[in-house]
């Protein structure tokens, strides 16, 4: 069975204080790693997919790294307007279906 | 382009009644999906189906039918709502099947309070 775990549950930042979150997963034959932000009261919205270990995106102040057993969301100079659920998901070699992580509820204080 | 639409976007609903939540897309995405999500919790998948006439079970499916008539459009229907199907309910697309390492494309979801 496919499983996503993401850590930490919460995440706060001052303004300009760099982190990252993790998202550890099992799955067997993976077509896809997923990341996802979520504002409060709107539906997810993709931010990368990433296909291979070794691989890395980048878009602004975010960058996403995969491995064969984890990725993660690499946050630089965080900004107020980045606080945000960013959730984590994984495409497996079956019918179509994604499993997600309970997700990384980030907040940045100016 | 509307993209994913959902309704309505709140709904309260006594215990023992039944409802349908509406989920339309207009992009010809074929995979389409409804997702649940508690407080605290990730998204749980409650159904999904890969084109028009076919649909199968996700992690969650107790309680709950779909049916997939029209490509544009995936229904979800409560049966007989009880307390523990109070969540944020989301539907989600996808474009066709040779594209399955494809994003989902979400709606702005349906806030479900069953009494």
């Amino acid at each position: 069975e496919d499983q996503v775990t993401q850590s930490p549950e919460a995440l706060r930042l001052q303004e300009g204080e760099s982190s990252s979150l993790n998202c550890s997963y099992t799955v067997s034959g993976l077509r896809g790693l997923f990341w996802y932000r979520q504002d409060p009261g709107k539906g997810p919205e993709f931010l990368f997919t990433l296909y291979s270990a070794g691989e890395e995106k980048e878009k602004e102040r975010l960058k996403a790294t995969l491995t064969k057993k984890e990725s993660f969301l690499h946050i630089t100079a965080p900004k107020p307007e980045d606080s945000a659920t960013y959730l984590c998901a994984v495409q497996a070699n079956n019918a179509g279906k994604s499993t997600f992580g309970d997700g990384t509820t980030l907040t940045v204080k100016p | 382009n509307a993209g994913v639409t959902q309704t309505p976007k709140f709904q309260v609903l006594k215990t023992g009644q039944s409802m349908t939540l509406q989920c339309a897309q207009d992009m010809n995405h074929e995979y389409m999906s409804w997702y649940r999500q508690d407080p605290g919790m990730g998204l749980r998948l409650i159904h999904y189906s890969v084109g028009a006439g076919i649909t199968d079970q996700g992690e969650v499916p107790n309680g709950y039918n779909v049916s997939r008539s029209t490509t544009e459009d995936f229904p979800l229907r409560l049966l007989s709502a009880a307390p523990s199907q109070t969540s944020v309910y989301f539907c989600a697309s996808r474009p066709p099947r040779g594209a399955s390492n494809s994003p989902l494309h979400f709606g702005n979801g349906t806030r479900l309070t069953v009494t």
